[in-house]
């Protein structure tokens, strides 16, 4: 069964860092591009970075592009997203999102199976 | 950036009827075009993939349609686990989301 569970959320003031992880089981993590999505309360989706299997392409929302670093480990099977200079409007709910091609592009995504989400609340 | 708009945003339906639900883009991202259906509390779930194949386990009764720029969701005979948020999200060169159709009970 594929699982995907985020990590490292929480309460943040304005103008700090916070990582988040998400760790994968159930399939072969580096086959596939991951992402981060996520969704202001009340609001819809919006993606915010993605990584190729092996590291090569990562591409970023121009929200975020400057203050976000998507990384992955695939000998520990995880994704991880290093948010710099937080903003208010930051504020969400934060997913890892797998895409359903094998070795597709991160440009060309769909996503097959999302983790729970963890809160990320950037305020003084 | 290719900007994608749903609609209606808001459709009120009643278990039986069938919906219609649209995705515009602002400019064409061929069939490269994706469902997704959320409820509340929960998490996106894979409709529809390439505008109009169903992904696996979803029934019969929901459908995608178009290419270009113009897309429809139909979903045939409601069920009452249909009333949710859907989106469509393109993935031609990048990626985005439609800011989302609501399915309420009339």
């Amino acid at each position: 069964e594929v699982q995907l569970v985020e990590s490292g959320g929480g309460l943040v003031e304005p103008g700090r860092s916070l990582r988040l992880s998400c760790a994968a089981s159930g399939f072969i993590s580096d086959d596939y591009a991951m992402h981060w999505v996520r969704q202001a309360p009340g609001k819809g989706l919006e993606w915010v970075s993605g990584i190729s299997w092996n590291s090569d392409t990562i591409a970023y929302a121009d929200s975020v592009k400057g203050r976000f670093t998507i990384s992955r480990d695939n000998a520990k099977n995880s994704l991880y997203l290093q948010m710099n200079s937080l903003r208010p409007e930051d504020t969400a709910l934060y997913y890892c999102a797998k895409d359903i091609w094998v070795h597709g592009s991160v440009f060309w995504s769909l996503f097959d199976y999302w983790g729970q989400g963890i809160l990320v609340t950037v305020s003084s | 950036e290719i900007v994608l708009t749903q609609s209606p945003a808001t459709l009120s339906l009643s278990p039986g009827a069938s919906a219609t639900l649209s995705c515009r883009a602002s400019q064409s991202v061929s069939s490269y075009l994706t469902w997704y259906q959320q409820k509340p509390g929960q998490t996106p779930r894979l409709l529809i993939y390439d505008a109009s194949n169903r992904a696996t386990g979803i029934p019969a009764r929901f459908s995608g349609s178009g290419s270009g720029t113009d897309f429809t969701l139909t979903i045939s005979s409601l069920e009452p686990e249909d009333f949710a948020m859907y989106y469509c999200q393109h993935r031609r060169g990048s990626i985005t989301f439609g800011q989302g159709t609501r399915l309420e009970i009339k």
